[in-house]
């Protein structure tokens, strides 16, 4: 496609409810991350894959956050058991290369927004 | 701690007025830094800066990197309506797993008639 897409665009759930969130980064781009931005704050990093490799989950909060890749391409957050506080944009984006090629940009997607009750 | 830090936090103008952002960072290993324009969607790119004093423009828009202050302003001139947004600043730091960005909170402007 044309850029990065992300799905659901909403999802409301409910507290303890588990949620699975997809990403189809542009097509060709080898780096893929994921970003939480709350209300009011911009994006926080939470993990980033080069190809189906999950190089850095330093920034995802708690073990109940898990994300995959497993073909290099699309990607999968999944956030078990969710608490108010996981509300916020899950932010997806991606670049062509993303190794040590400070050039780069990266491009989002729209993001999908989390509402937990 | 790796710090982006944007001011002011939110700014009103009037069409046609002159806006000035700031963002002032404090990182390891700076590759670059970013300034993107989000709306209610995805944050869309504006400007890469990796150099020191070259400005960089873009129609209404413009953007300079000072390394020496660890800061960057963005500059819009004869602001339009279609200008509200939040303007983030990111910065590029290299890290073992890769690129890695550091954004700021934003500065949320809106332009009135």
């Amino acid at each position: 496609g044309a850029g990065v897409s992300q799905s659901p665009r909403y999802k409301v759930a409910k507290r303890g409810q588990d949620v699975a969130l997809r990403c189809d980064p542009i097509s060709g781009h080898v780096s893929l991350f994921w970003y939480q931005q709350a209300l009011g704050q911009g994006p926080e990093f939470l993990t980033y894959f080069q190809n189906e490799a999950q190089l850095d989950k330093s920034g995802l909060p708690s073990d109940r956050f898990f994300a995959e890749r497993p073909e290099g391409s699309v990607s999968t957050l999944k956030i078990q058991r969710t608490q108010q506080e996981d509300s916020a944009v899950y932010l997806c984006a991606s670049s062509l290369l993303g190794g040590t090629d400070f050039q780069e940009t990266q491009y989002f997607g729209p993001g999908t927004r989390l509402l937990v009750l | 701690e790796d710090k982006v830090v944007q001011s002011p936090l939110s700014l009103v103008v009037h069409e046609g007025d002159t806006v000035t952002l700031n963002c002032s960072y404090e990182v390891t290993n700076f590759r670059s830094l970013l300034w993107y324009k989000q709306e209610k969607k995805a944050p869309t790119f504006l400007f890469m800066l990796t150099s020191s004093g070259i400005e960089k423009k873009s129609g209404r828009l413009s953007s300079i990197l000072d390394k020496k202050e660890l800061s960057s302003i963005l500059n819009i001139t004869a602001t339009q309506t279609g200008d509200s947004a939040i303007y983030l600043c990111a910065v590029v730091r290299l890290t073992g797993g890769g690129n890695k960005l550091t954004f700021g909170t934003g500065t949320q402007l809106k332009v009135e008639l």
